[in-house]
This record gives C-alpha cells, sequence and structure tokens, in this order.
C-alpha cells in the first residue's frame, strides 16, 4: 500500500529565510511521481512542484525545490526566500506510475506554514 | 480560464436529506476525482473516473454515488447525508491518469450536515 507522512503540523519562518517540509512515502511501485500542493486559507489547492521517480535531478520552479533521496524515500519541499504570502497549508501527494493505476493521488496530511515579519 | 468549478460552494443539510454536488472542467481532461477534506487528514479519494464511462471507488466511497455525465461533468451523490460526511468536498481533474500531470482542483464545496 502507498502512504505519504508529513510529520511536521506546523512550521514558523522568519520572512526571507528558507525552509524545509519534510515528506517521506512508501509504495512498492517502481514508478511513481510526486507532488506539492499550496492550500492557503482561501482554500484553493495550488500545484507547486513535481518530482518523478526517474528524474535525473531535483525539481525546481522558482523558490520552490525538492530534496529528492530516493533511497531514503523522502521528497522534502525546500521553499527559499520566504514570503508572508507562503502561510499556508503544504501537501505532499503520491501517484503511482505502475499498470492498474489509474492516477488517484495519497496525499499526506499536510504541515501548516506560518511566515513571520 | 475556469478550469475546474464546483457548485455548491456552500451547503446545510439536515440529517438524512440527499443532494448532488457538480463539477465541470474545460480543460478536456479525461480523469475526474472526487475527495473529502477533513481536519488532520489530508485529502482522502470518494471516487474517480479515469475516463469518460468509467467509475471505480476510492478509499471512502462509502454513502456516496458518483456519475461521470461526460467529458466535461462528473458529479457526487449523498442518497442519506450523515453528520459524518461533514467536510470539504474536492473534485479534481487530470490529462490522464499517469504521467507528469498534476490534477487541477476545484475551489471546494463546504458541506454541513446537522
Amino acid at each position: 500500500a502507498q502512504k505519504i507522512t508529513q510529520t511536521q503540523p506546523g512550521m514558523f519562518v522568519q520572512e526571507k529565510e528558507a525552509v524545509t517540509l519534510d515528506c517521506t512515502y512508501d509504495t512498492s511501485d517502481p514508478s511513481y511521481g510526486l507532488f506539492w500542493y499550496k492550500q492557503p486559507s482561501s482554500g484553493e489547492m495550488i500545484f507547486l512542484i513535481y518530482q518523478g521517480s526517474y528524474d535525473q535531478q531535483n525539481a525546481t520552479e522558482g523558490r520552490y525545490s525538492l530534496n529528492f533521496q530516493k533511497a531514503r524515500k523522502s521528497a522534502n519541499l525546500v521553499i527559499s526566500a520566504s514570503q508572508l504570502g507562503d502561510s499556508a497549508m503544504y501537501f505532499c501527494a503520491m501517484r503511482g506510475h505502475g499498470s492498474g493505476n489509474t492516477g488517484k493521488l495519497i496525499f499526506g496530511q499536510g504541515t501548516t506554514l506560518q511566515v513571520k515579519p | 480560464n475556469a478550469g475546474v468549478t464546483q457548485t455548491p460552494k456552500f451547503q446545510v443539510l439536515k440529517t438524512g436529506q440527499s443532494m448532488t454536488l457538480q463539477c465541470a472542467q474545460d480543460m478536456n481532461h479525461n480523469s475526474m476525482y472526487w475527495y473529502r477534506q477533513d481536519p488532520g487528514m489530508g485529502l482522502r479519494l470518494i471516487y474517480y473516473s479515469a475516463s469518460e464511462g468509467t467509475t471505480d471507488k476510492g478509499e471512502v466511497p462509502n454513502g456516496y454515488n458518483v456519475s461521470r455525465l461526460n467529458k466535461r461533468e462528473f458529479s457526487l451523490r449523498l442518497e442519506s447525508a450523515a453528520p459524518s460526511q461533514t467536510s470539504v468536498y474536492f473534485c479534481a481533474s487530470s490529462e490522464y491518469g499517469t504521467g507528469r500531470q498534476p490534477q487541477h482542483f476545484g475551489d471546494g464545496t463546504r458541506l454541513s450536515i446537522l
């Protein structure tokens, strides 16, 4: 069975500093993808970044990057130069790519990030 | 630029009432999904439709039914609402069920059952 674990219910970071949000996963699929979503207080789900299990390099998207350690089954999100607008709930999710998988995402419990001015 | 549209945004029901949550996407996506979000539990999959004409159960399907009306629309029905179904419901879509494409989410429906 697939499982995503986010062990940090809440995090604080000072504005302009970097912060790492942890995500560990468990799967038996040889091929899979990892996603991070942001959910601000307004409630919508915003896609941030994707990492494929066979990607040669760690994913980056602007101020977001993934610290992907396949052997440790971790895919931590790094936000550089935090901004007040980064205050939100962040979800890590996984999708298996094996036969029979139909695209459903398995989500972690989420981490609430608060950026202090 | 509508993306995924959910209606209604808010609803209050009494125990035993029925209702249908509507979802439509304008991105020509093949796959559509219904999730529920409860505090401290992330999002859990209720039902999904990998392609037009197919539907399958997810992690928490009890008490719900779905209809993939056409490629654009995927509705979620509560036949006899229960307080345990109080939650925020999200509809999502993606081009296919695999690959790098993310799922795109609607803004959610906040449902309270008294």
